[in-house]
Parts: C-alpha cells; structure tokens; sequence
C-alpha cells in the first residue's frame, strides 16, 4: 500500500502570504490519480486539484499544484482569511483498487 | 447540481452492523460514475472504505473487506454501507462521495457526512 506523507503538520502564516504544501508518496505514483481537498470544521472535504495540477470548477487561480513520481506540492499564492483549513492530498492505486489520503496539513492563521 | 445525503443511526453496539445509506440528487447513480464511502477518525483520518458501480461491481478497502458490504438501490438513487461486527474504533464521522472514473481519479462531490458512534 502506498503511503502519503505531507509536510508540515502545521503551518503558520498570515493572509496575503505565500503557503506551500508538500505530499510525498511511499513509492512512484500516476500523477493523474493525485488529488488535493481542503476540509474547514464541520465540512466535508472539497476538491481543489485533481491530475495534480488541474483546478477543480470553481477554485480560484491562487491554487495551484505541481509534481509527478513521488513529490508533490499545493501552493496557495496571497492567503485570503477563508484558506485557513487543513489540507489533504489523495493518491489512487490500481492493485488492489484503493484511494488513501496523507495525514493532512493544518493551515492556520498566524 | 449534483447532492449527496447520508442518513442512518448514530448509535450502534460493539459487535453490531453499522448500515448507513446516501441519498443522491441531481444526477443518475446509473451515471458513469462510481460511488464511495469515506470515514474520518482523529486517529487515522481520512480512510477510503470502499466503492460500487453501477453494474454491481465494488471494490473494497483490504483492511476492511472481510466486514463491508455496499449495495445499491438504483430505482431510489441511493447507495448503502453495512460494516459488520462493529468495535469503538470504527466510531467514525462516515461520508458518501461521488468517484471521477476516466482518465483522473478523485471524489468531487460529497455528503456533509454523518456520524456514527459503537457504544453499548
């Protein structure tokens, strides 16, 4: 099974800043199978990024995501108040059938 | 616009079946699409469990295969979890989702989730 690691655990900015979120995979991953969700309390998770730098519908330009085989990377350009969550990021592997999610990094205001 | 409802109990007993079902608007669960369960613990996170398609066929999580069973009811558009002999740890906030089948894979329509406790 291929584990998702995401770094840091926490991290500390202020709005207008520049946040950069990493996920690395156990082992070489598709990147079109790579997802991003934000998840504020008391949601459910909200697709950002799928194909590992395709927005979702309705994502502002501020999002964007990068990487291929084991390193990937979900930047934020100039914070807005409401991008303060935790963030997840998703892999999708063939054998057996099997969505798993890294731990999450928690973005919070600083 | 496409809706994802779970409904079910709150409360179930160790040793129990835990049986949730989702509820879905605004698009066909006969569409092209396959259908999820997620459960979110403080402990583990976010844990994929399982998915069906329409056709029947279902895909499981291997940690959890020998307990979970997903159905569907296509004439009510809704989708169904059954996980058997239930302990504390699968105390749980349990969420439906749909799945994007096709060149990409990811869940981009959720429930709001719904949680399910195991205590006697």
């Amino acid at each position: 099974e291929i584990v998702l690691t995401q770094s840091p655990g926490t991290l500390s900015l202020s709005p207008g800043e520049r946040a950069t979120l990493s996920c690395r995979a156990s082992q070489s991953i598709n990147s079109d199978y790579l997802a991003w969700y934000q998840q504020k309390p008391g949601q459910a998770p909200r697709l950002l990024i799928y194909g590992a730098s395709n927005r979702a519908t309705g994502i502002p330009d501020r999002f964007s995501g990068s990487g291929s085989g084991t390193d990937f990377t979900l930047t934020i350009t100039r914070l807005e108040p409401e991008d303060f969550a935790v963030y997840y990021c998703q892999q999708y592997g063939y054998s057996p059938p099997l969505y798993t999610f890294g731990q999450g990094t928690m973005l919070a205001i600083k | 616009q496409v809706q994802l409802q779970e409904s079910g109990p709150g409360l179930v007993k160790p040793s129990g079946t835990l049986s949730l079902s989702c509820a879905v608007s605004g698009v066909s669960i006969s569409s092209d699409y396959y259908w999820s369960w997620v459960r979110q613990t403080p402990g583990k996170g976010l844990e994929w469990i399982g998915e069906i398609y329409h056709g029947g066929k279902t895909h499981y999580n291997p940690s959890l295969k020998s307990r979970v069973t997903i159905s569907m009811d296509k004439s009510k558009d809704q989708f169904s979890l059954d996980l058997s002999s239930v302990s504390a740890a699968d105390t749980a906030v349990y969420y439906c989702a749909r799945n994007f089948w096709g060149d990409f894979r990811y869940l981009d329509y959720w429930g709001q989730g719904t949680l399910a406790a195991v205590s006697s």
